[in-house]
């Protein structure tokens, strides 16, 4: 049980377009999911907060315009990279968090690269 | 706000070796300690996880310690084997809806 989907696993994509990528927890209802980056050989970076039916939580520093983060279910999350540009690319993951907050499962992570 | 400090950054062990990470946290509000273990290219997998009010709590070869007033907690592993080679993250929480902690990560290495 408690599993995390991403959609997609990788994306490629030009500079100026937008990409979105789904979070599903698949046999669970998740209040709350978070979005992370990570950079290669570094720690994951929190991005933002989403629960359901209310606006996204961004961390200092991460541009709420440029990653719109919707959570329309409890048990989908979407980010959209809007206007990607090549600094972008990274390795993008989520984390679902269970009922009453006792765990928190990840998904497998979206690769994106702008080119 | 809380801080997760983790060490070693990289640890290289003889396969049926143990290892041992180590991480401290900064807040006594933090009530809830998970591990996760990250192969190269996949998401962290929660591997095992400990709440405040228990001081040890183990999952056949995998065990994790927590000293409350100390403020540190430990991922043991034992009889290492190559599959284990990892990145593994530790992390503290605080409380539902919020989100974990991380340290920077240990990068075990287990050579046959």
């Amino acid at each position: 049980g408690a599993v995390v989907s991403q959609h997609p696993s990788w994306v490629i994509c030009k500079s100026g377009t937008s990409v979105k990528i789904e979070c599903r927890s698949l046999d669970f209802q998740a209040t709350t999911m978070f979005w992370y980056r990570q950079f290669p050989k570094q720690s994951l970076m929190l991005m933002a907060t989403s629960n359901e039916g209310s606006k996204a939580t961004y961390e200092q520093g991460v541009e709420k315009d440029k990653f719109l983060i919707n959570h329309a279910s409890l048990t989908l999350s979407t980010l959209t990279v809007t206007s990607a540009h090549p600094e972008d690319s990274s390795f993008y993951i989520c984390s679902a968090e269970t009922s009453g907050g006792s765990r928190q499962y990840f998904g497998p992570g979206t690769r994106l690269t702008v080119t | 706000g809380e801080n997760v400090e983790q060490h070693p950054s990289t640890l290289s062990v003889q396969e049926g070796d143990s290892a041992v990470i180590k991480c401290t946290y900064s807040d006594s509000a933090s009530n809830y300690f998970p591990w996760y273990k990250q192969e190269l290219g996949k998401g962290p997998q929660l591997i095992i996880d400990i709440r405040s009010n228990v001081g040890e709590k183990k999952d056949q070869r995998i065990a994790v310690t927590l000293n409350k007033t100390a403020k540190h907690f430990s991922l043991h592993i034992t009889e290492t084997q190559p599959e284990d080679s990892a990145v593994y993250f530790c992390a503290a929480w605080e409380q539902a809806g919020t989100a974990l902690i991380f340290g920077k990560g240990t990068t075990l290495s287990v050579s046959s």
